[in-house]
């Protein structure tokens, strides 16, 4: 079983200014990870993934992650947020093996409000 | 390449009575997730249907059920609704192995329902 925990619920930041959301996960496999986001009445939109390779993950819009197995984080920043970045962002993982590890375990999602 | 598809976009209902959401999957895709995202929370997942079969049931009781088709797209059954069933339910279209191994998730905008 898999568990993902994302330490804000709410992160507020100026224009311009950098943002780091937090995703920490809890898992007894080896997992893939993901980067979600969700605007205003709609669905999800993948960002990024980490399936192998490099722990540093580029993604859409300019986000970027980091994959830490030692602390079981994977952090999604970018250096410079829009107004149009104000969306919930949501980290999930899913297991490597069959069987129901295919499903995505999601976390709570943060709230990123990017203000002028 | 068209993307997934959901319908409808709004539904309201009564307790008790039973609807049916219908996800259309991306061109390619063989596999379709579906999860229930509750207000404020991350999506919940319900199945999970791999070549018109189940292949992977989260925490929902037997009166969520589904179907997938020859064509791939899927429905989604829920009977003798309830208030907690208020919800966006999304649907997510991947393309699976021949292990049943499950690629990146794709998100349809998701089917609002409303029980009164």
């Amino acid at each position: 079983a898999q568990s993902v925990t994302q330490l804000d619920s709410q992160v507020p930041v100026f224009e311009e200014a950098p943002v780091e959301l937090r995703c920490n996960y809890s898992s007894s496999v080896s997992v893939y990870l993901f980067w979600y986001v969700q605007y205003p009445n709609q669905g999800l939109q993948l960002l990024l993934k980490y399936l192998s390779g490099s722990t540093l993950v580029k993604g859409i819009n300019g986000f970027e992650a980091e994959f830490n197995k030692s602390q079981t984080s994977f952090h999604l920043r970018k250096p410079s947020v829009h107004i149009s970045d104000t969306a919930e962002y949501f980290c999930a993982v899913r297991g490597m093996s069959g069987g129901s590890n295919y499903k995505l375990t999601f976390g709570k999602g943060t709230l990123l409000t990017v203000n002028p | 390449e068209t993307g997934v598809t959901q319908s409808p976009t709004h539904l309201i209902k009564t307790r008790g009575q039973q609807v049916t959401l219908r996800c259309s999957s991306q061109s390619g895709h063989n596999t379709v997730s579906w999860y229930q995202q509750a207000l404020g929370q991350g999506p919940q997942f319900i199945f999970q249907y791999y070549r018109e079969e189940e292949n992977g049931r989260g925490n929902f009781p037997p009166r969520f059920s589904g179907l997938q088709f020859p064509n791939y797209s899927s429905e989604l059954n829920v009977n003798a609704l309830e208030l907690d069933d208020s919800a966006l339910y999304l649907c997510a279209s991947s393309l699976g192995g021949a292990s049943g191994a499950a690629d990146t998730q794709y998100f349809g905008p998701g089917t609002r329902l409303t029980v009164l």
